[in-house]
């Protein structure tokens, strides 16, 4: 069974940081892209970032790209995803996911308030 | 980049009843490929999304045969033929055939009870 398990979210003033982990079960995690997505409070989802099996391409949003960065440690299994001067409106729910958003983890909830 | 509106955004249904969901794209989803990559999802209150349809008309594993989706190009439409309490949520249309931007969601349609 697919099981994906965020974690990581917190209350965190603007311009603060914060790392999310998303560890992965049930499948060969390291032969998977992996997707982050993330969903404001009361609103639809929207993509955030995406990162090839082997590390070799990420891509982002246009509204992260430059402060979010995303990585992975197949030996762990594991989904990261650095948020750096972080914003009100980065306040959401973030999920990791996998390929086609066929599978979704409960999500990690970041508040960015001061 | 690509746009997703969807109708209407809210849709009282009376139990046992039909209801349609209308998801219409800026740009054709067909890609070069041969594909469409056009996908439902339901997101139950409190709970995260769950993918329904991929790919235009093929449903996920263990989902009823009483969702279906159809349409091309850049017309699209999921049916839900008698609707049961458990398909109460918010329904989301997603594109994946342009990269970037990356995946792109509807805003949303409402099922709720009339």
């Amino acid at each position: 069974e697919v099981q994906l398990v965020e974690s990581g979210g917190d209350l965190v003033q603007p311009g603060g940081s914060l790392r999310l982990s998303c560890v992965a079960s049930g499948f060969t995690f390291s032969t998977y892209w992996m997707y982050w997505v993330r969903q404001p409070p009361g609103k639809g989802p929207v993509w955030v970032s995406r990162i090839k099996f082997d590390g070799s391409r990420i891509d982002y949003a246009d509204s992260v790209r430059g402060r979010f960065t995303t990585s992975r440690d197949n030996d762990k299994n594991t989904l990261y995803l650095q948020l750096k001067s972080l914003r009100v409106d980065d306040t959401a729910i973030y999920y990791c996911a996998t390929p086609a958003l066929d599978f979704w983890g409960r999500g990690t909830l970041v508040t960015v308030s001061s | 980049d690509v746009v997703m509106t969807q109708s209407p955004l809210s849709l009282p249904v009376t139990l046992g009843q039909s209801a349609s969901i209308s998801c219409r794209s800026s740009q054709s989803l067909l890609h070069s490929d041969g594909n469409t990559y056009l996908n439902w999802f339901l997101q139950r209150p409190g709970q995260s999304p769950r993918r329904l349809i991929y790919k235009v008309s093929s449903r996920d594993s263990g989902v009823p045969d009483r969702f279906s989706g159809s349409g091309s190009g850049s017309d699209f439409t999921l049916t839900i033929t008698r609707v049961e309490a458990e398909d109460l949520g918010v329904y989301y249309c997603m594109q994946g055939t342009h990269w970037p931007p990356g995946y792109t969601f509807g805003q949303g349609t409402k099922l709720e009870i009339k």
